[in-house]
């Protein structure tokens, strides 16, 4: 079975400080691993995927993750953080033979403090 | 193009009514999801469909919720009768064929609240 560990419900940054949100994954085989992120009163947007090309995946708004097997993570970072990133982050997992279905971690907070 | 298209944005029902909410998936999307989303329980996956067939409804609390969809672009989330604890964000989102594409779209949610 696959799962997802977001280590730190609630992290807080100075803006133009470096963003680093942790994803560690368990799976079985090749995973497919994708960042969203939810601001206020709205639904989850894809930040960025990983589909086994390039490792290293950069998104929008200026955030990136890399995909490190032998470490089982896909952390996310941003050089500078500003006050517009401060949202909920999502990590999540999912494989070719898992029907669809994204297995997701439970959330981080972000803030970002002027 | 369009998003994903939920509706109502809103919904403030009595306990004991019938509540349904709709979703439009993304055209040419083939996969469309429903999840539920507390403080307590964070996001949970309902229910999905694959080529609007129900492929798994594990997630669906209990009886009182169905879900339907009749074609590529409606599904309709029904509580029967609705409750307190049914209050809560409910997503809906669609993801392209795979592969390659595994993603989903979510749409901006109703928000419920059962008194």
């Amino acid at each position: 079975a696959q799962s997802v560990t977001q280590l730190g419900s609630h992290v807080s940054v100075s803006e133009g400080a470096l963003v680093l949100l942790r994803c560690n994954y368990s799976s079985s085989v090749p995973p497919y691993l994708f960042w969203y992120v939810q601001y206020p009163n709205q639904g989850l947007q894809l930040l960025l995927k990983y589909t086994s090309a390039a490792t290293l995946v950069k998104g929008i708004n200026g955030f990136e993750a890399e995909f490190k097997k032998s470490e089982t993570s896909f952390h996310l970072t941003k050089p500078s953080a500003h006050m517009s990133d401060a949202a909920e982050y999502f990590c999540a997992v999912t494989s070719a033979g898992n029907n669809r279905k994204l297995i997701w971690g439970l959330g981080t907070s972000l803030a970002v403090n002027p | 193009d369009a998003g994903v298209i939920q509706s109502p944005r809103h919904e403030v029902t009595e306990m004991g009514q019938e509540v349904t909410l709709r979703c439009k998936p993304i055209s040419g999307h083939n996969s469309l999801f429903w999840y539920r989303q507390t403080m307590m329980r964070g996001l949970e996956l309902l229910i999905y469909f694959n080529n609007n067939v129900p492929i798994d409804d594990s997630g669906m609390p209990e009886d009182r919720f169905s879900a339907k969809m009749p074609n590529a672009s409606f599904s309709t989330l029904k509580i029967q009768p609705s409750e307190p604890r049914d209050s809560a964000v409910y997503f809906c989102a669609s993801s392209p064929p795979a592969p390659p594409s595994y993603e989903q779209y979510f749409g901006p949610g109703t928000r419920l609240t059962v008194t």
